[in-house]
């Protein structure tokens, strides 16, 4: 089976602070993506990545960035975390074209 | 980029028949039809996924209408267990991984 591992279920931050999300996949997919998920708004796309060093913005970028130095690893990067990315973040991998595999996800709290 | 649209909730008795729709009328020639669940605390996990032709698999049933403007999730015998929200998302096969999601269905099963 297909695993995708999320470095950590619950954090908590602080307002200012740089925040990494770490992701690992195991099946060697090609793309790997980062959504952020909030009550009535659904899953929203923040990057996603096609190929090592290769990414994407989504559909909700600012305030984010990505790194992908090698294929199992996609980390997301909060450069200055504010109260408006306090949400639960979920990280999935897929081959091309094909299924898409979720982690179950980070929750982030900004205070 | 093509969208879809799903209702905001539906309910069904325990092991019941259930009907999910989709609306896509803005579809691609190439576009995949694809269907994903996210069950409580959980991340969304793949359950089917079709072009043209209607798709069995242990999960589910697709059935997708005849000029690919809609389809259907079908869950032949709801339990419990298949309480969730549902998404119906459409994958381009060529160009640009970017996948969206929408708000999807929160399917409420009673006993």
């Amino acid at each position: 089976d297909v695993k995708v591992t999320q470095s950590s279920r619950y954090l908590v931050k602080r307002t200012g602070e740089k925040v990494f999300l770490e992701c690992v996949q195991d099946m060697d997919h090609e793309n790997m993506f980062w959504y952020r998920q909030d009550p009535g708004l659904g899953l929203r796309l923040i990057y996603f990545s096609y190929d090592v060093k290769m990414k994407e913005k989504g559909d909700i970028p600012e305030g984010y960035s990505v790194s992908r130095e090698k294929k199992e690893r996609f980390s997301l990067i909060l450069e200055s975390a504010s109260t408006n990315q306090t949400s639960m973040y979920l990280c999935a991998s897929s081959p091309p074209r094909g299924p898409l595999h979720f982690g179950n996800g980070t929750r982030l709290t900004v205070t | 980029d093509a969208k879809t649209t799903q209702p905001n909730s539906m309910e069904s008795n325990e092991e019941e028949p259930v009907h999910l729709p989709c609306n896509h009328s803005t579809i691609s020639g190439t576009d995949y039809i694809h269907w994903y669940r996210q069950l409580p605390s959980q991340g969304p996990e793949y359950v089917i996924h079709g072009l043209t032709s209607n798709v069995n698999n242990r999960m589910a049933s697709l059935a997708i209408a005849e000029d690919r403007k809609s389809s259907t999730l079908i869950l032949h015998r709801a339990t419990l267990r298949d309480a969730a929200v549902y998404y119906c998302i459409l994958r381009r096969n060529f160009g640009n991984e970017k996948l969206t999601f929408g708000t999807g269905t929160r399917l409420t099963i009673i006993p």
